[in-house]
């Protein structure tokens, strides 16, 4: 069972388009993660969101917490090529421990 | 500090052979993890070690052993290969129950091949 579901799974646009993907769940979380992955490497931290409505911003990146801790966004801005990467939310959910991370969303940002 | 580090990153096995995937941090993390990740299913837990001298099962722990060496080293042991373990493996850590919110670090990853 996913958790947590990303949209859209592929995503291919031109520098300076704006851009939103979507992680949803039918669970409430505690927190959630947002990762970046670049081809051959491992994911990178970007944000933790805890607070439902809570919105949070690193530089052109635009994250935001469900109010009812079910979802989350991310938006950037005026995207640009070294934006292109697998963005992928994690969460925990409930009592537990381990992390759930979402299928992903697969960004190409061209010039 | 060089975070995560997995070895090897490249493997390519025969079908019923054996190896094991190291994996090192100098974070100080109480939590290590292995993923599993293949294309269309995201990132699976293997197995966590959610402290030294614990380990317990993940998402799709068959076929594959762990074993906690000390706090710095978590390695995966995959017994006898199969093709359907063929995928790329990530290790993790993180600072453990005593942080609210289990922000990972992730290692660059071992891309096995299983023929």
């Amino acid at each position: 069972t996913q958790l947590l579901e990303q949209s859209p799974q592929f995503l291919s646009i031109q520098e300076g388009e704006n851009l939103t993907v979507y992680c949803n769940s039918s669970s409430v979380f505690s927190s959630l993660q947002w990762y970046r992955q670049e081809p051959g490497e491992g994911p990178v931290l970007l944000v933790t969101v805890v607070t439902g409505g809570e919105v949070k911003k690193l530089k052109r990146l635009t994250f935001q917490f469900g109010d009812a801790r079910k979802d989350s966004s991310l938006h950037i801005t005026a995207a640009q090529p070294g934006d292109t990467g697998l963005y992928l939310c994690a969460g925990v959910s409930g009592s537990g421990y381990a992390l759930n991370f979402g299928k992903g969303t697969s960004l190409l940002v061209t010039p | 500090n060089a975070g995560v580090t997995q070895t090897p990153k490249f493997q390519v096995l025969k079908t019923g052979q054996s190896m094991t995937l190291q994996c090192a941090q100098d974070m100080n993390h109480n939590s290590m993890y292995w993923y599993r990740q293949d294309p269309g299913m995201g990132l699976r837990l293997i197995y966590y070690s959610a402290s030294e001298g614990t380990t317990d099962k993940g998402e799709v722990p068959n076929g594959y052993n762990v074993s906690r060496l000390n706090k710095r080293e978590f390695s995966l042991r995959l017994e006898s290969a199969a093709p359907s373990q063929t995928s790329v493996y990530f290790c993790a850590s993180s600072e453990g129950r005593g942080s609210s919110y289990n922000e990972q670090f992730f290692g660059p990853g071992t891309r096995l091949t299983v023929l």
